[in-house]
């Protein structure tokens, strides 16, 4: 069965400090790749997308995600983090030949940052 | 600035009682999906449809749980009896099958007594 895996459960940084979150995927067809950010009190928002291309993929807000398809990874990055970043993070990936749209998501990475 | 829409926002009901929970997708958006999230079980997925048509529901439990599309703009999703395991936000994501990219709707924060 396809899964999807977050490394961290929970990362504790403070502002300007750099992050990676780290997400690896268990499936070896054609995939799409997501990155959801779930502010506090808030609905999950999409970040950044891989669907093919440029395995460097740029999101809203400075992040960006670099798909590393040996590795079945797809790290989520921002040189420098900002308290406002505080949320839960979210890695998804989309089999295209399943014809459902249907995503399996990680099971989300909770990030703070202390001012 | 299309977006999906969910009602209500938050309900307080009793156990035993019925609830019922409607989103409207994106138009143009030909899969919907409904999830589950709480604090013990993080994200959990219900149910979801393509062109209207119910594709899985084994994420729910049957004896209690429904979900319907009486239409393209109408999606819902029912509880009854309720029980306060059941409190949770509900959210409803649409998309379209040959992208993937789904868009959640704000939720229901779903409280049962």
């Amino acid at each position: 069965a396809q899964s999807v895996s977050q490394h961290n459960h929970h990362v504790i940084l403070s502002e300007a400090a750099s992050l990676e979150l780290g997400c690896n995927y268990s499936y070896g067809g054609t995939v799409n790749l997501f990155w959801y950010v779930q502010y506090p009190g808030q609905h999950l928002q999409l970040l950044l997308k891989y669907f093919s291309g440029d395995p460097l993929v740029k999101g809203i807000k400075g992040f960006e995600a670099e798909f590393i398809k040996s590795k079945f990874s797809f790290n989520l990055r921002k040189p420098s983090v900002q308290w406002s970043d505080t949320a839960e993070y979210f890695c998804a990936v989309g089999d295209l030949s399943s014809n459902t749209g249907k995503l399996i998501f990680g099971q989300g990475t909770t990030l703070q940052v202390k001012p | 600035d299309a977006r999906v829409t969910q009602t209500p926002r938050h309900k307080v009901t009793e156990m035993g009682q019925e609830v019922t929970m409607r989103c409207q997708p994106i138009l143009g958006h030909n899969t919907v999906f409904w999830y589950r999230q709480t604090m013990m079980q993080g994200l959990e997925l219900l149910a979801y449809f393509r062109n209207r048509a119910p594709l899985d529901d084994s994420g729910m439990p049957k004896d209690r749980f429904s979900a319907e599309m009486p239409d393209a703009t109408l999606a819902t999703l029912k509880i009854q009896p309720s029980e306060p395991r059941d409190s949770a936000v509900y959210f409803c994501a649409s998309g379209l099958v040959r992208v993937g990219e789904q868009f959640f709707g704000p939720g229901t924060r779903l409280t049962v007594l």
